[in-house]
């Protein structure tokens, strides 16, 4: 089935420790992005990418970093720089200016 | 600076009720106007969507009234089920590129009861 796998599911991180959440779709789509949800803020926007080798800094990008590799992935990776990293992390695709499909999420705790 | 302002933040309605969440927007620019719902631990999933060249577009029990001259959006869920209960949020963007750079609001979560 298409769609859009997000690992892991939880993880926990120590302070000073970078983690990179992996993204991959099998929907073909071209453009791909990354969320982030935290209670009573609603989803905002970290990076997106439009097409390969290429991604722009979105609302909230500072201590964040992604690469563009491949079509079908789009890993984030949560910096040391990030000062306020736990947070529920959403990939999503896109065809064009079609709707998002979302995957399952990611739960990042820091310890 | 928050560009979709959704309201309430929480809702309780009885089974078979009418469920109503509203948005409102400021960039008029805006051309592009969906709907999620995300249950508890998962991802949103797209609910319906309205495009500005029509007031009101209905799916199942799922309805979107648009109001461009005020620059609102609203969602109604008619016959309310307990399998609605889940966070709502609206979200709207702009044809600026090739990506669907949404702009959310910050939820709503919506109780149905017995």
């Amino acid at each position: 089935d298409g769609g859009i796998t997000q690992s892991p599911k939880y993880l926990f991180r120590k302070e000073g420790q970078n983690v990179t959440l992996s993204c991959e779709q099998n929907l073909n789509h071209d453009a791909m992005y990354w969320y982030r949800q935290d209670p009573g803020q609603g989803l905002r926007l970290i990076y997106y990418s439009q097409i390969v080798n290429d991604f722009q800094k979105g609302d909230i990008a500072e201590g964040y970093s992604v690469s563009r590799e491949k079509k079908e992935s789009f890993p984030l990776t949560v910096t040391s720089a990030q000062k306020n990293p736990t947070a529920f992390y959403l990939c999503a695709s896109s065809i064009r200016t079609g709707g998002l499909f979302f995957g399952e999420g990611s739960r990042l705790t820091v310890l | 600076q928050q560009q979709v302002k959704q309201s309430p933040q929480s809702l309780i309605v009885q089974k078979g009720g009418i469920s109503i969440i509203n948005c409102a927007y400021e960039n008029t620019a805006f051309d592009y106007f969906p709907w999620y719902q995300q249950f508890p631990g998962k991802g949103p999933a797209l609910l319906i969507a309205i495009r500005p060249d029509v007031s009101e577009k209905k799916e199942g029990r799922f309805t979107i009234s648009f109001n461009k001259s005020a620059k609102q959006f609203s969602l109604h869920i008619m016959d309310s089920q307990p399998g609605d209960s889940a966070t709502y949020f609206c979200a709207a963007s702009y044809r600026g590129g090739t990506a669907s750079k949404l702009t959310f609001g910050t939820g709503t979560r919506l109780q149905v009861t017995l």
